[in-house]
């Protein structure tokens, strides 16, 4: 039973343009978000996250948007940079419970 | 600030054999979190540490599986007898929030599995 979902596996941009990463969710008790990058051979590493009581959080390039009634959350990278190159995970959870993670989606920032 | 420290980063056994894995969280980080992630798939919870006691392992197969988080710092994960199925990255993380479901965890580089 998949609680988070990140439907696209794979995603490419072009350089300086913005990428967006999508995630789906079940649960509607999830109340606390988060995205981790991760590159290859690494742990994930964490990104940024937004509880439910904010519809947007924003941290340099990165920007989270929390839509509460589709359940649905997204990451904007904004300009993309081949650095970017990763697999993106999304993770929920209620508070007092665990995390649940998506299956990820691997961004791919072309030159 | 030293980050998770995890070994081995690699380990090939056959099944039925048994293996274990090591952590060394973030220093003062009291939650220590065990993941498998399969390949394709997103990291999977097995087991949660608050100090030396176990919080979650609800997603353990404690037929197989055992951790341990002894004097509440390093946590070894155990698997006896292994199966093919169990061939996975195994992430341990940590954190200081205390509560569970909040908080940044901060991942170790994982030790790779594989059972022939």
């Amino acid at each position: 039973d998949q609680q988070v979902k990140q439907n696209s596996p794979s995603l490419s941009v072009q350089e300086g343009r913005i990428s967006i990463l999508n995630c789906d969710y079940t649960n509607s008790m999830f109340d606390y978000f988060l995205w981790y990058k991760k590159y290859p051979a690494e742990g994930p590493t964490f990104l940024i996250s937004i509880s439910s009581i904010k519809d947007k959080n924003e941290d340099g390039r990165f920007t989270v948007f929390l839509n509460k009634s589709a359940k649905h959350l997204s990451l904007h990278i904004v300009p993309s940079q081949p650095g970017d190159s990763a697999v993106y995970f999304c993770a929920a959870s209620e508070v007092i419970s665990q995390f649940y993670f998506g299956t990820g989606t691997s961004l791919t920032v072309i030159p | 600030e030293a980050g998770v420290a995890q070994s081995p980063r690699y380990k090939i056994i056959e099944k039925r054999q048994s293996v274990a894995f090591w952590c060394n969280p973030i220093s003062g980080h009291a939650t220590l979190y065990w993941y498998q992630q399969i390949l394709g798939q997103g990291p999977k919870l097995l087991i949660q540490f608050q100090n030396n006691g176990v919080v979650d392992d609800s997603q353990l197969p404690k037929d197989r599986f055992s951790a341990e988080r002894l004097k509440g710092v390093d946590s070894t994960l155990k698997i006896q007898p292994a199966k093919l199925e169990d061939s996975a990255v195994y992430l341990c993380a940590s954190s200081s929030q205390p509560l569970l479901g909040i908080g940044t965890q901060y991942f170790g580089p994982g030790t790779r599995l594989l059972v022939l």
